[in-house]
């Protein structure tokens, strides 16, 4: 079944403790990405990643950080997380990019920072 | 940059009754205006898109149209059932990245 799996799901840490969030997708995407939802600000895209080693900062990339070594793997590193990070975070992947087609996402990671 | 507007932020309707959800952008090189779902509890889905050369497009209950001299893009569901239930976003592409409105909560009552 063709998905992009996140990890964990819910999480509740404290400030300054440095976590990963997982993001993996089996369609061979070239294109992923990360969003955070808050309300009434909808989706709002932290970074993404054209292909393998390639990233790039969206609107809110403060605080955070991203790899791609692998095609298939796009996690998500908070080095020291603060309170404004408490979020729902979203991964997502599309074949070629975001205007090309459908952009497939994951089913949300919620994050608590105290 | 690219912002997008989307309204109204909530919406309840009839069970048969039609729904409009409108947005607007800003960039006019915007050039794909998706459509997606979300359900409670899960991620957004497509639900429709369209391209720029486009005017109108329809999928069953589902259809949008779009204005490019007016840059302004509209979601029609007619029909409307409880299963429509759900938060809908529209969005425009910019360059690399997709720009999301905030959102819209539909709201079908039996």
């Amino acid at each position: 079944e063709a998905q992009v799996t996140q990890n964990p799901r819910y999480l509740i840490t404290v400030t300054g403790k440095k976590l990963t969030v997982t993001c993996s997708q089996n369609m061979n995407h070239e294109y992923m990405s990360w969003y955070r939802q808050d309300p009434g600000l909808g989706l709002r895209q932290i970074y993404y990643s054209m292909n393998v080693e390639v990233t790039d900062k969206g609107d809110v990339p403060e605080g955070y950080k991203v790899s791609r070594k692998e095609k298939r793997n796009f996690p998500l590193i908070l080095e020291s997380p603060s309170p404004n990070q408490t979020s729902l975070y979203f991964c997502a992947s599309s074949s070629n990019g975001p205007g090309t087609g459908e952009l497939f996402f994951g089913e949300g990671s919620r994050l608590t920072v105290l | 940059g690219e912002n997008v507007e989307q309204h109204p932020s909530t919406l309840s309707v009839q069970e048969g009754d039609s729904a409009v959800i409108k947005c607007t952008y800003s960039d006019s090189a915007s050039n794909y205006f998706p459509w997606y779902k979300q359900e409670l509890g899960k991620g957004p889905q497509l639900i429709i898109d369209i391209r720029s050369n486009v005017g109108e497009k329809k999928d069953q209950r589902i259809a949008v149209t779009l204005n490019k001299t007016a840059k302004h893009f509209s979601l029609h569901i007619t029909e409307t059932q409880p299963e429509d239930s759900a938060v809908y976003f529209c969005a425009a592409t910019w360059g690399d990245k997709l720009i999301f409105g905030t959102g819209t909560r539909l709201q079908v009552f039996p």
